[in-house]
């Protein structure tokens, strides 16, 4: 199937400094990607909806100016956690789907990003 | 939101059949259903999904009821690399796309 990669996989960053996490569609282009935060032993929550030239959509809830979300080409979306506290730790998943596969066609996911600030 | 219902957890012995419920009764008719399934400190995984029919890949069969309100997803040979948490999740097909998780269900296959 198709592939999503995103990088890094895991970060250690300090209190107070920005991180960036890339989204990368490997083979597919995806006018739409999606950013979830989990954390342990918890489901999935979907955080925000990244979108191909315009301004991503966030969940309710979720603080725009905390995830920066950019989306610049087809096959790239980054989510930048600025200014990370403790609390921020988390386990960040991307997913996409193949914009030119149909509407009903499955979403694939990265492989994931932990974060740790300390 | 999610929009669907699983046991928190289920124990199959290996190499019989898994048979993981999803409860979704408030399913309209341009849902779709999906299952995904998450290895620990892994992205989901996709394995098949279903509108009405039922649907077979090489990963599983997914069975959804005539009323459409429940579904059934079948590991017909379950091993121990399918310990997994398995999400089912309905999707409104058009709209923003976006997949809502819900709390899963905790698959272990047992030796």
């Amino acid at each position: 199937g198709a592939v999503v990669s995103q990088h890094p996989s895991r970060v250690i960053c300090k209190s107070g400094t920005s991180v960036k996490i890339e989204c990368r569609s490997l083979d597919f282009q995806a006018t739409t990607m999606f950013w979830y935060r989990q954390f342990p032993k918890q489901s999935l929550m979907l955080m925000a909806t990244s979108n191909e030239g315009s301004k991503a959509t966030y969940e309710q809830g979720v603080e725009k100016d905390k995830f920066l979300i950019n989306h610049a080409s087809l096959t790239l979306s980054t989510l930048t956690v600025t200014s990370a506290h403790p609390e921020d730790s988390s386990f960040y998943i991307c997913s996409a789907r193949d914009t030119a596969a149909g509407v009903n066609t499955e979403a694939f996911f990265g492989q994931g990003t932990r974060l740790t600030v300390v | 939101d999610a929009k669907t219902t699983q046991p928190p957890s289920m124990d199959c012995a290996e190499g019989r059949a898994a048979n993981l419920p999803c409860n979704h009764s408030t399913i309209s008719g341009n849902e779709y259903v999906y299952w995904y399934r998450q290895i620990h400190s892994q992205g989901p995984q996709y394995i098949i999904h279903g509108l009405k029919n039922n649907e077979t890949n090489e990963m599983a069969s997914l069975i959804i009821t005539e009323d459409r309100k429940s579904s059934t997803l079948i590991l017909p040979h379950a091993t121990l690399r399918d310990t997994a948490v398995y999400y089912c999740i309905v999707r409104v097909v058009g709209g923003g796309n976006q997949f809502y998780f819900g709390t899963g269900t905790s698959l272990t296959v047992i030796p």
